[in-house]
């Protein structure tokens, strides 16, 4: 079943504890994206990348690593979680190319920083 | 700023009844409309897509329509059913040298279709 999967889907930490948020598919896709919903503020793009070894900053990249050693794989790192990075966490993968319409989502991963 | 906006936080609808999600957008570089439906504990799925050339494109009971000179997109659902319950985004394409690279999406739209 072609799907993108996240771990965890829920975390609570605390400030300044680092973590990793683990992404993967299984579709060969080159592109791969980490979003963040917030209330009112709808789906804001952290992350991207374009393919292996290839990444770059989205709207809010403030606070967030990524890594893309794998084309299957793109962990979002927090090196020290802040109550702001409170959120709802989305993975996307789509083809990359021209013309980049459709991306898959993974389930989401709830992250709460105390 | 935000780029791509969903005015109505909500709707309720009857079912069997039209639904109409609306989407504003102001960019007017944006070249691929695209609409997606998230369920609650869940990632939000493709719906159904438009290109900046056309002014409608229907899928079923879904249909999009784009009004460029308004920077206006609509979403129609007919007939709804109590299954379309979920939040629908508005996401718009930026096209960067040839090759577009990220959907900028609005806040989204909770649709309840009533039985």
């Amino acid at each position: 079943e072609a799907q993108v999967t996240q771990n965890p889907r829920y975390l609570i930490t605390v400030t300044g504890k680092k973590l990793t948020v683990t992404c993967s598919q299984n579709m060969n896709h080159e592109y791969m994206s980490w979003y963040r919903q917030d209330p009112g503020l709808g789906l804001r793009q952290i992350y991207y990348s374009m393919n292996v070894e290839v990444t770059d900053k989205g709207d809010v990249p403030e606070g967030y690593k990524v890594s893309r050693k794998e084309k299957r794989n793109f962990p979002l790192i927090l090196e020290s979680p802040s109550p702001n990075q409170t959120s709802l966490y989305f993975c996307a993968s789509g083809q990359a190319g021209l013309l980049i319409y459709e991306q898959y989502f993974g389930p989401g991963t709830r992250l709460t920083v105390t | 700023d935000q780029q791509v906006k969903q005015n109505s936080p909500s709707l309720s609808v009857q079912e069997g009844r039209i639904s109409i999600l609306n989407c504003d957008y102001t960019n007017s570089m944006f070249d691929y409309f695209l609409w997606y439906k998230k369920y609650p504990a869940e990632g939000p799925t493709f719906l159904i897509s438009i290109s900046s050339i056309k002014d409608k494109n229907e899928d079923g009971r879904f249909t999009v329509f784009l009004n460029k000179s308004a920077k206006h997109l609509s979403l129609h659902i007919v007939p709804s059913q109590p299954g379309d319950s979920a939040v629908y985004f508005c996401a718009a394409s930026v096209n960067y040298g040839g090759a577009t690279n990220k959907l900028i999406f609005g806040t989204g739209t909770l649709l309840a279709v009533q039985p």
